[in-house]
């Protein structure tokens, strides 16, 4: 079980918007910075969110992220097929001195 | 451009050893954060070791003893020794690049293709 709790699964249709959660605790999200990957069957992760909010050049506005206390937010808006993937929140944790991934939600575009 | 290519993984009995290894290019190796992240079948992503841009290493508690990272900077390769294999421990093995800023490093910006590590009798 992992430390920042992420849901299983969402879903949603082709063009809507689709928020994932991640909730973590002081030690990490808390008083750290999030990132947040995409992860495709078969190729190497993705960032797609870094420093809570920022993204990597080559990311589409159609992503965004967010943090509030010890929770933070992945949005996905006007969603394609392709976006269906593994997304994972990633944050350190001072208590434990090591890097900590969200357990990942599969995004299902129906 | 960046590459990150592991190599080194394979078929382990219970109870063995394995060294993998990462040869980096394209970025200042000896500057830079790196970390082993793992994905065992069906599950998520763990991150397992990693060093921190001023050369400090840290651990998973899952691997913590057994375990141990280390980096070549004259040859720009990043390793990971690992003893007393378990089977829980089979995985994909990826080598991934901290995005360091100012002293600062936080989100991994590239990751290799990764290394399958199989511990199984």
């Amino acid at each position: 079980q992992s430390v920042l709790t992420q849901p299983p699964s969402v879903s949603a249709a082709p063009g809507q918007k689709v928020t994932i959660s991640c909730s973590g605790s002081s030690s990490n999200i808390g008083n750290n910075y999030v990132s947040w990957y995409q992860h495709l069957p078969g190729t190497a992760p993705q960032l797609l969110i870094y420093d809570n909010d920022k993204r990597p050049s080559g990311i589409p506005d159609r992503f965004s992220g967010s943090k509030s206390g010890t929770s933070a937010t992945l949005d996905i808006t006007g969603l394609q097929t392709g976006d269906e993937a593994d997304y994972y929140c990633e944050s350190w944790d001072g208590s434990l001195s090591a890097v900590l991934f969200g357990g990942g939600t599969k995004l299902t575009v129906l | 451009e960046v590459q990150l290519l592991e190599s080194g993984g394979g078929l382990v009995q219970p109870g063995g050893s394995l060294r993998l290894s990462c040869a980096a290019s394209g970025f200042s190796f000896s500057n830079n954060a790196m970390s082993w992240v793992r994905q065992a079948p069906g599950k998520g992503l763990e991150w397992v070791s990693g060093f921190s841009g001023g050369g400090n290493t840290y651990y998973a508690d899952s691997v913590k003893g057994r375990f141990s990272i280390s980096r070549d900077t004259s040859k720009n390769t990043l390793y990971v020794q690992m003893n007393s294999l378990r089977v829980e421990d089979t995985a994909l093995y990826y080598c991934a690049k901290r995005k360091c800023s100012g002293g600062n490093c936080r989100g991994f910006d590239y990751w290799g293709q990764g290394t399958l590590v199989t511990v199984s009798s």
